[in-house]
C-alpha cells in the first residue's frame, strides 16, 4: 500500500461544475505538495502547505495534520484544467501518490 | 517555463548506445532530482544532489548514472539501457535542500528499442 492515497483515480466534470480531489498519507510529514501535470509532461507545483488553506485564483488546497489529509478544490472549472493533478508529501524524502486524472467538458 | 530547462524532450535509442539527459536551472537552487515516471505508477525517485551530496535509490541499476558538474547542471547517462527503460524521465529543482516548493522541467520521453 502506498503511502500517500489519492481519490478518485479519474474524474470528469463539465465545465463550470467544483471539483475536489482527495490525498490522504499515512507518515509523519513537513509538507504537503500540490502539482499538475499536462499531457506534454511537464508539472508545475500548484501549493505547498504545511497546514490550514492556501487559494490561488480557482484553486483552493486545505491540509488537516490531525487527519494526515489534504483536499485540492478547482472552482468554475474549465477545460484547461484537464490534467492530472499529484499529491506529494515531505518526509525525510519526497513520496508521490499516483495522481488524479481529470478531464472538464465543455 | 519553470525555469528547469530538460534536453533532448525526445530520445530514442537501442540498446547498445550510450546517450545523456541533461538539466540546467539558474534558479539558485542548491538541490536537484532526477525521477522516473513510468505508466500508473507514482514518480520514482532516482537520484538527489543536494549540498553537494548524492543520495540514490539504491534500486536504480548501474546503467544509469548520474553527474552534477555545479549546482545549475545536472546529467543523467545512458548506457545499455533495456526497453522496460522506456519511461518519462523529470528533472527538478528546490531551494533548500530538502525543503521548499518544487521546479520540474519538461521532462526527457525515452524510447529504448
Amino acid at each position: 500500500k502506498n503511502e500517500v492515497e489519492q481519490s478518485p483515480q479519474n474524474l470528469t466534470a463539465q465545465e463550470g461544475e467544483f471539483i475536489t480531489i482527495n490525498c490522504s498519507y499515512s507518515v509523519g510529514i513537513s509538507a504537503l505538495h500540490w502539482l499538475q501535470q499536462h499531457p506534454g509532461g511537464g508539472i508545475v507545483s500548484l501549493f505547498m502547505l504545511s497546514s490550514g488553506k492556501k487559494k490561488h485564483g480557482r484553486l483552493i488546497a486545505t491540509i488537516n495534520i490531525q487527519e494526515k489529509h489534504s483536499s485540492l478544490h478547482i472552482t468554475a472549472s474549465h477545460p484547461r484544467d484537464s490534467a492530472v493533478y499529484i499529491c506529494a508529501v515531505d518526509t525525510d524524502k519526497l513520496i508521490f501518490g499516483t495522481g488524479t486524472r481529470l478531464q472538464v467538458f465543455p | 517555463e519553470t525555469g528547469v530547462t530538460q534536453t533532448p524532450r525526445h530520445l530514442v535509442m537501442g540498446m547498445t548506445n550510450k546517450k545523456s539527459l541533461k538539466c540546467e536551472q539558474h534558479l539558485g537552487h542548491n538541490a536537484m532530482y532526477w525521477y522516473k515516471q513510468s505508466a500508473k505508477k507514482p514518480l520514482e525517485l532516482m537520484f538527489v544532489y543536494s549540498l553537494e551530496e548524492r543520495v540514490e535509490n539504491n534500486s536504480v541499476p548501474s546503467r544509469f548514472s548520474p553527474e552534477c558538474p555545479n549546482s545549475s547542471h545536472l546529467f543523467l547517462h545512458l548506457h545499455t539501457l533495456q526497453p522496460e527503460d522506456s519511461a518519462l524521465y523529470l528533472c527538478a529543482s528546490r531551494l533548500g535542500g530538502y525543503t521548499g516548493e518544487l521546479f520540474f522541467g519538461e521532462g526527457s520521453r525515452l524510447t529504448v528499442l
